[in-house]
């Protein structure tokens, strides 16, 4: 395996079941995100984990639980989701920023996505 | 945040340039400008970013203007697989967070 990659790549569930995402990257990034894309709106940032650590929490509902094991591995688990939450759901990773001699500013590399239909 | 403002939508010929304009007047010094864009059933993909002076890389150009108020992305010849949504983005130094826009949607005419 290459780049990063999501599984599942669709995803159909009710609304009070649980599930989880996953996304594993190959590029021996220590950066990890989790965005959302729904339909005609903008991608939107979720979380952010920099050397295992959130970094970033972009005020999202608790009913989306994120997890990183290692720098490797990034979940995002779901329960009690509602309809408005179907979307595909993108993770991406990148260099950490901010540590010192690495880089201010880099690229980040994205997955293919879930496609994510609550019922 | 500092927002960006694309055209929706643009349409070129295959083989031509294609400028993509971007404004980004409440940009702060230590903002950089990235361009993404993304294919059809597809994750956003890199194209290119820069602080101050134009760059130039294996897949496009961009020009920031003097002020960086706006830039642009240039595309020398557009070919069928750049069809796709264009995304301006600027992110402050050191931090992790892009402020997605609506893009511009690239359709390359054959």
């Amino acid at each position: 395996e290459t780049g990063v990659t999501q599984t599942p790549r669709h995803l159909v569930m009710g609304m009070t079941n649980k599930k989880s995402l996953k996304c594993e990257q190959h590029l021996g990034h220590n950066a990890m995100y989790w965005y959302k894309q729904s339909a005609k709106k903008p991608l939107e940032l979720m979380f952010v984990y920099s050397l295992e650590e959130r970094v970033e929490n972009n005020s999202v509902p608790s009913r989306f639980s994120p997890e990183c094991p290692n720098s490797s591995h990034l979940f995002l688990h779901l329960h009690t989701l509602q309809p408005e939450d179907s979307a595909l759901y993108l993770c991406a990773s990148s260099q950490a920023l901010g540590l010192a001699g690495g880089p201010v500013d880099n690229e980040q590399f994205f997955g293919p996505g879930t496609r994510l239909t609550v019922l | 945040d500092a927002k960006t403002t694309q055209p929706n939508s643009m349409e070129s010929n295959e083989e031509e340039p294609v400028h993509l304009p971007c404004n980004h007047s409440t940009i702060s010094g230590t903002d950089y400008i990235h361009w993404y864009r993304q294919l059809p059933s597809q994750g956003p993909e890199y194209v290119i970013h820069g602080l101050t002076s134009n760059v130039n890389n294996r897949m496009a150009s961009l020009a920031i203007a003097e002020d960086r108020k706006s830039s642009t992305l240039i595309l020398h010849r557009a070919t069928l697989r750049d069809a796709a949504v264009y995304y301006c983005i600027l992110r402050a130094s050191g931090t992790y967070k892009y402020i997605f826009g609506t893009g511009t949607r690239l359709k390359v005419l054959a």
